[in-house]
């Protein structure tokens, strides 16, 4: 069975300050998706960044890094600089590799970004 | 292009009646998936379906059930209500690709439904 953990049910803090979100995963497959999702306080899910099991580079795309560590079975998140506009829900999530439009998500993050 | 839409946005029921929620995916989209979202049980899989059919399926009782037709488009119904299913019911749409590798899956704005 799959399975997601995000250890952190919510974390505050100041303006600027740089903040790392956990993800710790477990699945038996041997290859699979990674995702990041952000969830305002409107409700919609918006996506941030899918990973594959094969890439095991980190990823940058502005403020938001991506690291994926398949030795521990981590995917983290870490936000740079944090604005207040990034206090959102955050979930991790997994899927199998093919056929299964399912994704299996961690509990969430509670991020707030304090002015 | 226009995001995933569903309707209603908001709905209160009393138990026993029973619901029915509708997703448009994204254009060109084929495979609509549900999911339920509580704060005790987070973000559950209901069900997914593509090209009319019912792929895959969560662990959810039979009174949850779902359809989609020609366009893609897709609607749950939820039967004899309980308290318990109050919650965010969330649609998602996503190609898949022609390899049948997993997509990435888009989300629309949920439906709150409360029950009382």
């Amino acid at each position: 069975a799959q399975k997601v953990t995000q250890a952190q049910t919510e974390i505050s803090v100041v303006e600027k300050e740089d903040v790392t979100l956990d993800c710790v995963y477990e699945t038996r497959d041997t290859t699979y998706y990674l995702f990041w999702y952000k969830q305002p306080p409107s409700g919609e899910l918006v996506f941030l960044i899918r990973r594959n099991s094969f890439d095991e580079q980190n990823e940058i795309s502005g403020r938001y890094s991506w690291n994926f560590q398949k030795s521990t079975s981590s995917f983290n998140f870490t936000i740079t600089a944090s604005q207040v506009v990034d206090s959102a829900v955050y979930f991790c999530a997994l899927s199998s590799f093919q056929g299964a439009q399912k994704l299996v998500f961690g509990q969430g993050t509670r991020l707030t970004i304090n002015p | 292009k226009a995001g995933v839409t569903q309707t209603p946005r908001y709905l209160i029921k009393t138990r026993g009646q029973q619901v029915t929620l509708s997703c448009s995916p994204i254009s060109g989209h084929r495979s609509v998936s549900w999911y339920q979202q509580t704060p005790g049980q987070g973000l559950q899989f209901l069900f997914e379906y593509f090209s009319e059919t019912q792929r895959n399926k969560g662990n959810f009782p039979g009174r949850f059930s779902g359809r989609q037709f020609s366009n893609s488009r897709s609607e749950m119904n939820v039967s004899t209500l309980e308290l318990g299913d109050s919650a965010l019911y969330l649609c998602a749409s996503s190609l898949p690709t022609g390899t049948g590798s997993t997509d990435t899956q888009y989300f629309g704005p949920g439906t709150r439904l409360t029950v009382l």
